[in-house]
């Protein structure tokens, strides 16, 4: 059973065009992470959120808790070829294991100049 | 500062042989967590260190697989006898406090290959 659902699972798209990635699940959680990574690489941190309704932004990305701490969006406005890699969130539960991340699969994202 | 570091990057070995995989992780930081992902599925946790305690291995599949943490600072995973569905990519993750409002670093990975 998958607790994190990401859509889309893969993304290719023109340079300069907006988008919104997906993360959705059935449960709550006390915060979410969204990580970008590269082949070859480890996953790199974007950002956590741990409010429900918080919005965060980094630069053209922007970032939103859903209120009910059940779902996260990522939206990436006018994107551009280094966007380009595998979008992945990751959430942690109340009460849990401070180290049990629970990941998505992922969205593999391509931009095309 | 150097960041987490795995070795070997790559290995194949067939099924049966043990493989031992090592984690530096980034001086200082305390916890030290091991994750896998296999192919077509996400990430998943495999155990997390404090210092040299196991904090939580509940994510590990079986008793093929030994983490240790001698001292506090590398860990290493071992497999032993390693079987074909073992094959994934295993992470290695570091973090100074524990929680995830803290951020971690993850390694490259070393991709396991078992034939």
């Amino acid at each position: 059973t998958q607790l994190l659902e990401q859509s889309p699972q893969f993304l290719s798209i023109q340079e300069g065009e907006n988008l919104t990635v997906y993360c959705n699940s059935s449960s709550v959680f006390s915060s979410l992470q969204w990580y970008r990574q590269e082949p070859g690489e480890g996953p790199v941190l974007l950002v956590t959120v741990v409010t429900g309704g918080e919005v965060k932004k980094l630069k053209r990305l922007t970032f939103q808790f859903g209120d009910a701490r059940k779902d996260s969006s990522l939206h990436i406005t006018a994107a551009q070829p280094g966007d380009t890699g595998l979008y992945l969130c990751a959430g942690s539960h109340y009460g849990g294991s401070q180290g049990n991340l629970i990941f998505g699969k992922g969205t593999k994202l391509s931009v095309k100049p | 500062e150097a960041g987490v570091t795995q070795f070997p990057s790559h290995s194949v070995i067939e099924k049966g042989q043990t493989v031992t995989l090592r984690c530096d992780p980034i001086s200082g930081h305390d916890n030290l967590y091991w994750y896998r992902r296999v192919m077509g599925k996400e990430i998943k946790f495999l155990l997390h260190f404090v210092k040299e305690s196991k904090q939580d291995e509940s994510g590990m599949p079986n008793n093929r697989f030994l983490a240790e943490r001698t001292g506090g600072t590398y860990s290493t995973l071992k497999v032993q006898p390693a079987e074909l569905e073992d094959s994934g990519v295993y992470f290695c993750a570091s973090s100074r406090k524990q929680g995830w409002n803290t951020e971690a670093f993850f390694g490259q990975g070393t991709r396991l290959t078992v034939v």
